[in-house]
């Protein structure tokens, strides 16, 4: 189904806890991003991975943290220092070797209560 | 700042009419650009991207770099056409979006 996994679906959390978003790709893509999607604001970007064991901040990188220790993996994790964590979360990634764009999971909505 | 601007939320136009998003972009050299769309509880994908100069479901998109635009036109609209759609250039591995156009057809 697409390529690109993410997990759970929906999700919901205390406020005050940490939270990992799951995404797991097969497409053998060298690059992974994650993004953010609120109502009227579009998509934001918060951290991307060009390569495994490497990896840079976006826009919103602010109390969020992610790992790459293996390319088919790419885990978000939302933690407490993040002010307003419930959105829409968006993993995308992408073969550096070609221009056919990114392939989008289908997303984690986190409410935070 | 390097930004990319869609200036309407959301555009409503008649099923048959033609139909143009508008893109306005900020970087500096020569991005990638790309359209994606977002139908109703499917996911993001790709709609085109400027290098193919190729034509998907009907629309099309030219970068204009003296206006660096990348609008995108479609001459007759369809009830199937109504989703949200990005703008987004990609340059240094990022890709940027912008705010987004909800675009509504009516029969």
């Amino acid at each position: 189904d697409g390529g690109i996994t993410q997990s759970p679906k929906y999700l919901f959390r205390k406020e005050g806890q940490n939270v990992t978003l799951s995404c797991e790709q097969n497409l053998n893509h060298d690059a992974m991003y994650w993004y953010r999607q609120d109502p009227g604001q579009g998509l934001r970007l918060i951290y991307y991975s060009q390569i495994v064991n490497d990896f840079q901040k976006g826009d919103i990188a602010e109390g969020y943290s992610v790992s790459r220790e293996k390319k088919e993996s790419f885990p978000l994790t939302v933690t407490s220092a993040q002010k307003n964590p419930t959105a829409f979360y968006l993993c995308a990634s992408r073969d550096r070797g070609n221009d056919y764009g990114y392939t989008f999971g289908s997303g984690t909505r986190l409410t935070v209560v | 700042a390097q930004r990319v601007t869609q200036p309407e939320k959301l555009l409503s136009v008649f099923k048959g009419a033609p139909v143009e998003l508008k893109c306005n972009y900020s970087y500096s050299g020569s991005p990638e650009l790309f359209w994606y769309v977002q139908y109703s509880r499917q996911r993001l994908q790709l709609l085109l991207r400027h290098i193919s100069r190729e034509s998907i479901k009907g629309f099309t998109a030219d970068l204009n770099k003296g206006e660096t635009s990348f609008h995108l036109k479609k001459p007759f609209a369809q009830e199937e056409d109504s989703a949200m759609y990005y703008c987004a250039p990609n340059q240094g591995g990022k890709l940027i979006f912008g705010q987004g156009t909800e675009l509504s057809v009516k029969p």
